[in-house]
């Protein structure tokens, strides 16, 4: 079955830090460049980080450079996105999605809150 | 950044009748442009890439068209499972950009 799934969120006091995970199934992982794109509550969306197949390119919203880290493991089907620093603003659901010209395939998303 | 600016932002149609939704980039984006479908609780659903072409499994009644700065998505005959919010994206420029979102209601 092809699918992502995401996993590592939860709650986290402001400055605080968290590592989210994508998997990948059912699909050549390696083959795909892959994104995440977040959505804070009732909001539209947002994305925020990309990374190439190889893992050798990578691009940051201005929202979350410096703070964000994005990384892949290709021998383990995933997709990581660590967050440092965080602030009550990043609040939101995480989505891992594939592709660069158009997502063609979404994660269920996992909730990332910032509060005290 | 490349803004993106949808419009409107509700629209109330009655199943059956066609839909226009506009989406207008704040420089030109070519044909590098993307639309999804989102209902409540779900993930986004790619409708349309490269502004015109169908992804896969999505039905006829939605199209693409424009470039440029002016792009719209068109669905003929609103069906009961077409009610949802949707967005318009760009991937001519980093970073990407996603328009605010268009809400389609039941008239």
């Amino acid at each position: 079955q092809v699918q992502l799934v995401e996993s590592g969120g939860g709650l986290v006091k402001p400055g605080g830090s968290l590592r989210l995970s994508c998997a990948a199934s059912g699909f050549t992982f390696s083959d795909y460049y892959m994104s995440w794109i977040r959505q804070a509550p009732g909001k539209g969306l947002e994305w925020v980080s990309y990374i190439s197949s190889s893992g050798s390119t990578i691009y940051y919203a201005d929202s979350v450079k410096g703070r964000f880290t994005i990384s892949r493991d290709n021998a383990k089907n995933s997709l990581y996105l660590q967050m440092n620093s965080l602030r009550a603003e990043d609040t939101a659901v995480y989505y891992c999605a594939r592709g660069q010209y158009g997502f063609d395939l979404w994660g269920r998303g996992t909730l990332v809150t910032v509060s005290s | 950044e490349i803004v993106m600016t949808q419009s409107p932002a509700t629209l109330s149609v009655s199943p059956g009748e066609r839909a226009t939704l506009s989406c207008r980039a704040s420089q030109s984006v070519s044909s590098n442009l993307a639309w999804y479908q989102q209902k409540p609780g779900q993930a986004p659903r790619l409708l349309i890439y490269g502004a015109s072409t169908r992804a896969t499994g999505i039905p006829a009644r939605f199209s693409g068209s424009g470039s440029g700065t002016e792009v719209t998505l068109t669905i003929s005959s609103l069906q009961s499972e077409d009610f949802a919010v949707y967005y318009c994206q760009q991937y001519n420029k980093w970073p990407l950009t996603f328009g605010g979102g268009t809400k389609v209601e039941i008239k």
